[in-house]
């Protein structure tokens, strides 16, 4: 099993630019997850999933967007890039929710300019 | 919101025991204790997770009282790898799917 997925590893955008950062998992988990963590600081939870087709915000959702559309992928869109979504993202994934264990991706490191 | 309030950092030698305690004063009586630990350039990876009493694995031991208010993550005879940031989780106060990740412990060992 690869677990948790994501890519790219690396992204630079300039101001205004749109991307979407890929996260796939092969565990079969229903409930996956994204954060966003600042240097220095803990995660803060974006947008989470408890399946195919159901989805809602978290902590810190302005200037994102998600879907998902079957159980293994969870793409978050971000539209209008700001220098203040400069960060590492992690997606993770669990089989429950609540106390479940989670599985997180290697992350993506974002820097707007 | 963070339910939870942790040392910002410590300090520790090599070889050392470390604990790590985690305040929780609002914990809901369904939720249980959950630790992460998370190196540089990655992403967190359980540690390990209890509702009362003690838990021990192969990597760490964790208390909690009987009052459930506090718990301690215990680390026994630290190594330089183990330096990483450590965080205490309980359950969101939705009782939902939510996790509230704080700042977490630093924990710097040296040798």
């Amino acid at each position: 099993n690869a677990g948790v997925t994501q890519t790219p590893k690396f992204r630079i955008l300039k101001i205004g630019q749109s991307m979407t950062l890929q996260c796939a998992q092969d565990m079969n988990h229903n409930y996956m997850y994204w954060y966003r963590q600042d240097p220095g600081m803990g995660l803060k939870l974006i947008y989470y999933s408890v399946g195919a087709g159901i989805t809602d915000k978290g902590e810190v959702p302005n200037g994102y967007n998600v879907s998902r559309s079957t159980t293994e992928d969870f793409p978050l869109r971000l539209e209008l890039a700001a220098p203040s979504q400069t960060s590492v993202y992690f997606c993770a994934s669990s089989s429950a929710g609540g106390q479940d264990t989670q599985y997180f991706g290697p992350g993506t490191r974002l820097t707007v300019l | 919101l963070a339910k939870t309030t942790q040392p910002i950092s410590m300090d520790s030698y090599e070889g050392q025991e470390v604990n790590i305690t985690c305040s929780h004063n609002n914990i809901a009586t369904n939720d249980y204790i959950t630790w992460y630990q998370q190196f540089p350039s990655q992403g967190p990876r359980f540690i390990i997770q209890g509702y009362k009493t003690k838990v021990t694995n192969e990597v760490a031991s964790l208390f909690i009282p009987a009052d459930r208010k506090s718990s301690t993550l215990s680390l026994p005879r630290v190594s330089l790898s183990d330096t990483a940031v450590y965080y205490c989780l309980v359950g969101d106060e939705s009782g939902g799917f939510k996790t509230i990740f704080g700042a977490g412990t630093r924990l710097f060992v040296k040798a």
